[in-house]
C-alpha cells in the first residue's frame, strides 16, 4: 500500500537549535515529493519538489533532501517565525493524486 | 502570483442543509481540487478536476459532489450537510498532474 510517514509528529526547538524532520515513503515509481509548510488557519504553502534521489534544494533555512526511501527537511539555526506545520507529500505509485502524510509541527521558542 | 480564492473563511450550518463551497483559481489552471483536513487525519483528496465539466473521486467522495462549469471555478456541494462533515475544506490547483499545488486559505466548516 502507498503510503507516508513523517516524524515526528511535533518538535519543539529553542531558537537557534538545528534539526530534522522526516518523511519516510512507500510508492512504487516516484513521481516527486514535495514539502509545503502549513501556519495556523491557512492553506498549505509550496516549498520544495525533489524527483530523484540525491537531489537537494534550498530556501533559506531550510535545506530538503532525498533518498529512495525518505526524505528530510533539515532546519538550521531555527527562528521563531520558522513556527508550522510541515507536509510531506508524494506523487507516485498506484493512485494517480497526491499521498500527504500528516504533518509535524515545528514550534520554535525564542 | 497564482491566487486561489475560497468564497469564505468561516461557515456554520445546520444538519440537513445544502452547502455550496466555492473556489476560484486566476492561472488558467487545468486541474482542481478539493481536500478536507481533520486533526490526526491530514488532508485528504475529496474529489479533482482535470478539465471543465470533468470530475474525479478521490479518495473521500461519499456525501459530496462537484461542478466545475468554467475553468477557473470549481465547487464542492454538501448535499445534506452532517456533523461529521464539520471540517477545514481546502482547494486547490495546479497546472499540470505532478507540478505543485496552489492552495486556497481554507473554510472552516461547522455544521451544527
Amino acid at each position: 500500500e502507498d503510503q507516508v510517514t513523517q516524524s515526528p509528529e511535533a518538535l519543539r526547538l529553542q531558537e537557534g537549535e538545528s534539526s530534522s524532520l522526516n518523511c519516510s515513503y512507500t510508492v512504487s515509481g516516484l513521481r516527486g515529493l514535495f514539502w509545503y509548510r502549513q501556519d495556523p488557519g491557512k492553506g498549505p504553502e509550496f516549498l520544495f519538489t525533489l524527483y530523484s534521489a540525491g537531489e537537494e534544494k534550498e530556501k533559506e533555512r531550510l535545506k530538503a533532501t532525498l533518498t529512495k526511501k525518505e526524505s528530510f527537511l533539515h532546519i538550521t539555526a531555527p527562528k521563531p517565525e520558522d513556527s508550522a506545520t510541515y507536509l510531506c507529500a508524494v506523487h507516485g505509485g498506484s493512485q494517480g493524486n497526491l499521498i500527504f502524510g500528516k504533518g509535524t509541527k515545528l514550534s520554535v521558542k525564542p | 502570483d497564482v491566487k486561489v480564492t475560497q468564497s469564505s473563511r468561516y461557515l456554520v450550518k445546520r444538519t440537513g442543509e445544502k452547502v455550496f463551497l466555492e473556489c476560484v483559481q486566476d492561472m488558467d489552471h487545468e486541474n482542481m481540487f478539493w481536500y478536507r483536513q481533520d486533526p490526526g487525519l491530514g488532508l485528504r483528496l475529496i474529489y479533482f478536476s482535470y478539465d471543465v465539466k470533468m470530475k474525479e473521486k478521490g479518495d473521500i467522495p461519499e456525501g459530496y459532489s462537484v461542478s466545475r462549469e468554467k475553468k477557473e471555478r470549481f465547487s464542492l456541494i454538501l448535499e445534506s450537510a452532517s456533523t461529521n462533515q464539520t471540517s477545514m475544506y481546502l482547494c486547490a490547483s495546479s497546472g499540470h498532474v505532478d507540478e505543485k499545488l496552489f492552495f486556497g486559505s481554507g473554510t472552516q466548516l461547522s455544521v451544527l
